[in-house]
């Protein structure tokens, strides 16, 4: 299994709390990724980063940011989090070199947050 | 409307039997498609990977099939067992820069009953 972690694996909080989840690897791998994954959607980005405090946007960020200060760590934050935002959060990872590696993503564990 | 559509929702079949899972997708051109499981509570774990110009990969009792002219992909598992219960998510890459940019169905759910 590829090395990675993510933390906390469950959470509940209520509406307007800030919450950060936490995604470490292993593998020293280039690209991380968030996702949240719901019924009748399937996965979703959030957002990924490309290298160190390299960053970007994907289909579903409002609301989200993130951060990646060191290379194996990508943290991503509700500032002020919303009942909407009860999901199962999936972070994964990947070489994506162009030419090279297939774009293998390695997913983690997920988590899962409730906000009441 | 997704980019990469799966059919049947959901399937239930008996253990032993065959089964055929569907993709349809409209990303063009992509680099790779490619057949990830999941199950319950767990991340998605990759099954089998093609390229446009391939038209069929095996992974043991798992094998996918490719048709870029009609952009519709298949996932077809033999004698399924119970571990086969799980959600099978079809994810078509496009190369963007350096990097690969997936785009994921909704998946299908199977479920093996003994």
């Amino acid at each position: 299994d590829a090395g990675i972690t993510q933390s906390p694996r469950h959470k509940v909080t209520e509406t307007g709390t800030p919450v950060t989840l936490r995604c470490h690897q292993t593998e020293n791998h280039r690209y991380m990724y968030w996702y949240r994954q719901d019924p009748g959607h399937g996965l979703r980005l959030i957002h990924y980063s490309y290298g160190v405090k390299d960053t970007d946007k994907g289909e579903v960020s409002d609301g989200y940011s993130v951060s990646r200060s060191k290379t194996e760590d990508f943290l991503l934050t509700l500032e002020s989090a919303t009942s909407s935002q009860t999901s199962v959060y999936f972070c994964a990872i990947s070489e994506s070199k162009a030419g090279g590696n297939t774009g293998e993503l390695f997913f983690g564990e997920g988590s899962r947050l409730t906000v009441l | 409307k997704n980019q990469v559509e799966q059919s049947p929702q959901s399937l239930i079949i008996l253990e032993g039997k065959n089964c055929t899972l569907q993709c349809n997708y409209t990303v063009s051109p992509f680099s790779n498609l490619r057949w990830y499981k999941q199950d319950t509570g767990r991340g998605p774990v990759s099954l089998t990977i093609m390229t446009f110009s391939e038209n069929t990969k095996s992974n043991g009792r798992y094998t996918a099939t490719l048709d870029a002219d009609t952009k519709q992909s298949s996932l077809h598992i033999t004698a399924s067992q119970l571990s086969d219960s799980a959600s099978y998510i079809c994810v078509v890459s496009l190369p963007l820069g350096g990097s690969y940019i997936p785009t994921f169905g909704r998946g299908t759910s199977l479920i093996v009953h003994p």
